[in-house]
């Protein structure tokens, strides 16, 4: 069935390093959501990207749909301790959210 | 309520015995989805609901696992004979419309349950 592939599965960083991770898929995505998953707590969303090659900031997070709506990325500039957590992306596709395996992001002080 | 809820928050069962888990979703909501975390993994897609109907049941697991929803608000997924490997944590979210991948997906803060 459609998957949505997401990478990488765990990523360390020192703090104030950037973090990137990335989102697949092999068919064409109506649009992408991105969650946020605290340790211990449960996905809330974050953005939601709909059109080709659309690019959002929050803050120090820079969210990227690719023109052929196939890949997306959240990029994290200058991680901080309270990024922590694991970031998921969901892309659309017939009317169905469709949620990748998350990238679980560490970051030491 | 604010959000969903779910209920219990935890819960410790023996192998063998029949659990029930309980989500109420955001009022007014008419999608509901019941996932399944496994420590330290991704989100398992289990089942939805439009409005009292789920369509599509193959994300179940096996038939020891079944959800019903009544009255177009709660649900309740029912784990029938446990075993150790069903220990996970249960999230259920909701979203205002169904049949739509644009809507926003409201999480609860999930049942923990440990099968010993």
């Amino acid at each position: 069935g459609q998957q949505v592939m997401q990478i990488p599965q765990y990523q360390h960083v020192q703090e104030g390093e950037d973090f990137t991770t990335y989102c697949n898929s092999s068919t064409t995505l109506s649009n992408i959501q991105w969650y946020k998953q605290r340790p211990g707590g449960h996905p809330v969303f974050l953005i939601q990207l709909v059109k080709s090659g659309e690019v959002k900031k929050q803050k120090r997070l820079t969210f990227q749909f690719g023109e052929a709506k196939k890949n997306s990325s959240l990029h994290i500039t200058a991680t901080q301790t309270t990024d922590v957590g694991t970031y998921f992306c969901a892309g659309g596709s017939q009317g169905n959210l469709i949620f990748g395996k998350g990238t679980k992001l560490s970051v030491k002080p | 309520g604010a959000g969903v809820s779910q209920s219990p928050s935890n819960k410790v069962t023996e192998k063998g015995k029949d659990v029930e888990l309980r989500c109420d979703p955001i009022s007014g909501h008419t999608a509901l989805y019941w996932y399944r975390q496994s420590l330290g993994q991704g989100l398992e897609f289990l089942i939805y609901f439009q409005g009292n109907s789920a369509p599509d049941k193959s994300g179940l697991p096996s038939d020891r696992f079944s959800a019903e929803r009544t009255g177009g608000s709660v649900s309740t997924l029912t784990i029938q004979r446990t075993q150790q490997e069903d220990s996970a944590v249960y999230l259920c979210a909701s979203s205002l419309y169904f049949g739509t991948s644009f809507d926003t997906q409201y999480f609860g803060p999930g049942t923990r349950l440990t099968v010993l």
